[in-house]
């Protein structure tokens, strides 16, 4: 079958560091997208992962290890702005399809 | 480029109605999805076109139809309108796959549907 975990929810403060966790398990990969999506809003694309390692953008790098099946966002230099959903979703590796499976999304607050 | 356009912005309709949602994109993707989205929970895949003339089925494609006369645009039939089709619905587009290609789906702004 096919699950992706998040935790729901996590509380962090202005200027810290937070890392989310996603864990997957899935029929088939082809990539490991983190979006951003604050509330009412469309979801925004934020970081790709295809390969393992870390990807680094700006105050946003995302981690992938394919063995585990698992990924990590980690937010630095937290802003009161970053307070949004984030959502881990992989790419369906069957056919050339390009679907993505997400999970339910972690509810970031940033408290100043 | 508007990127990804979703009309009506909101809708409430009675059990048994029915409607069209309408999902527009100017950056000549191919790939086309329809999603909803539950409060407090992820996005789940309703259906999905490869390109004009094609669409398949997603996770939750059941009261739903949808068609791919135009490269452009993907609309969202509900017939038989019912409470538990109350979500927010949004449509997505991305480029062309190649292997492992980034290609990221851009989303828009989303449909808030209320069925009573």
């Amino acid at each position: 079958g096919q699950n992706i975990d998040q935790p729901t929810e996590m509380t962090a403060t202005e200027g810290a560091i937070v890392q989310i966790n996603c864990t997957y398990q899935t029929s088939g990969f082809n990539g490991l997208f983190w979006y951003q999506q604050h509330a009412g809003e469309a979801p925004t694309f934020l970081s790709y992962n295809v390969l393992d390692g870390l990807e680094e953008k700006g105050r946003f790098s995302s981690f992938l290890s394919r063995s585990k099946g698992y990924s990590y966002l980690l937010l630095k230099e937290l802003q009161m702005k970053d307070s949004a959903s984030y959502l881990c979703a992989v790419r369906d590796g069957s056919g050339n399809t390009g679907k993505l499976i997400f999970g339910q999304g972690t509810t970031l607050q940033v408290k100043p | 480029n508007a990127g990804v356009t979703q009309t009506p912005k909101f809708r409430i309709l009675k059990i048994g109605q029915s409607m069209t949602l309408q999902c527009t994109q100017d950056m000549n993707h191919n790939y086309m999805y329809w999603y909803r989205q539950d409060p407090g929970m992820g996005l789940k895949l309703i259906y999905y076109s490869v390109g004009a003339g094609i669409t398949d089925k997603g996770e939750v494609p059941n009261g739903y139809n949808v068609s791919r006369s135009t490269t452009e645009d993907f609309p969202l039939r509900l017939e038989l309108a019912a409470p538990s089709q109350t979500s927010v619905y949004f449509c997505a587009s991305s480029g062309r796959l190649s292997s492992g290609g980034e290609y990221e789906q851009y989303f828009g702004p989303g449909t808030r549907l209320t069925v009573t």
